[in-house]
């Protein structure tokens, strides 16, 4: 079956350092993989698109100067989280394509910041 | 402005009753609502989907009636468990979209025993 892991699941960073999770599709090659940001109240952000052949599409209120991102391959995705302050803390889930429907999400990357 | 609304907020049920969870959408260019499953603590997991050509889907206890005139569709749980207590949401996208999802703002159903 199709399935997405993410790394870590959860990770704990001091206001202004960086850290960077991963997004793995295992069973299947992605042509998107889009990241997200899931709030406390469960409303989802989409924070950038990439797509296989395309520039990799940022979301307003979300840079690539603030949340670069690699996509080097049809099945890994990662993601930095540059000088993380309070606001960027959430649930930063991977959503993953499998041809031209269905999407499957990681278990997500828990990020807190202290 | 909320293109993906869903309702109610939170619902109860007892066990073996039908849950019924709504969601409406307002951009006509959306053609495929897939509903995703999410516990605490965990990423949302795809249950059931369905393509707007067609207006009924099933999965085992899991039952989509779509709507596209109206754009409406709800998610049927049938003989709910206390298992299907966690949060529901209805999402959509258009035709070419990659993996870029409209989500709704979900459904919290407990099904008491």
């Amino acid at each position: 079956g199709a399935l997405v892991y993410q790394y870590p699941r959860r990770t704990i960073c001091k206001s202004g350092t960086s850290m960077r999770m991963e997004c793995q599709a295992v069973g299947f090659q992605a042509t998107s993989v889009a990241w997200y940001r899931q709030s406390p109240q469960k409303t989802f952000e989409l924070i950038a698109l990439s797509t296989v052949n395309s520039a990799i599409k940022y979301e307003q209120n979300f840079t690539q100067e603030k949340f670069p991102i690699s996509h080097p391959n049809l099945s890994f995705s990662s993601m930095t989280v540059l000088n993380a302050y309070l606001e960027d803390r959430g649930l930063y889930l991977c959503g993953a394509r499998k041809s031209n429907t269905e999407v499957f999400f990681g278990k997500g990357t828990r990020l807190t910041v202290v | 402005q909320q293109q993906v609304r869903q309702s109610p907020q939170s619902l109860t049920v007892w066990e073996g009753e039908t849950a019924i969870l709504n969601c409406s959408y307002e951009n006509s260019a959306f053609d495929y609502f897939p509903w995703y499953q999410q516990f605490p603590g965990e990423g949302p997991a795809l249950l059931i989907s369905i393509l707007s050509v067609s207006d009924k889907k099933e999965d085992g206890r899991f039952t989509i009636f779509f709507n596209k005139r109206e754009k409406k569709l709800s998610l049927h749980i049938a003989d709910s468990q206390p298992g299907d207590s966690a949060t529901y949401f209805c999402a959509a996208s258009g035709n070419n979209a990659g993996a870029k999802l409209t989500f709704g703002g979900g459904t919290r159903l407990t099904v008491r025993p």
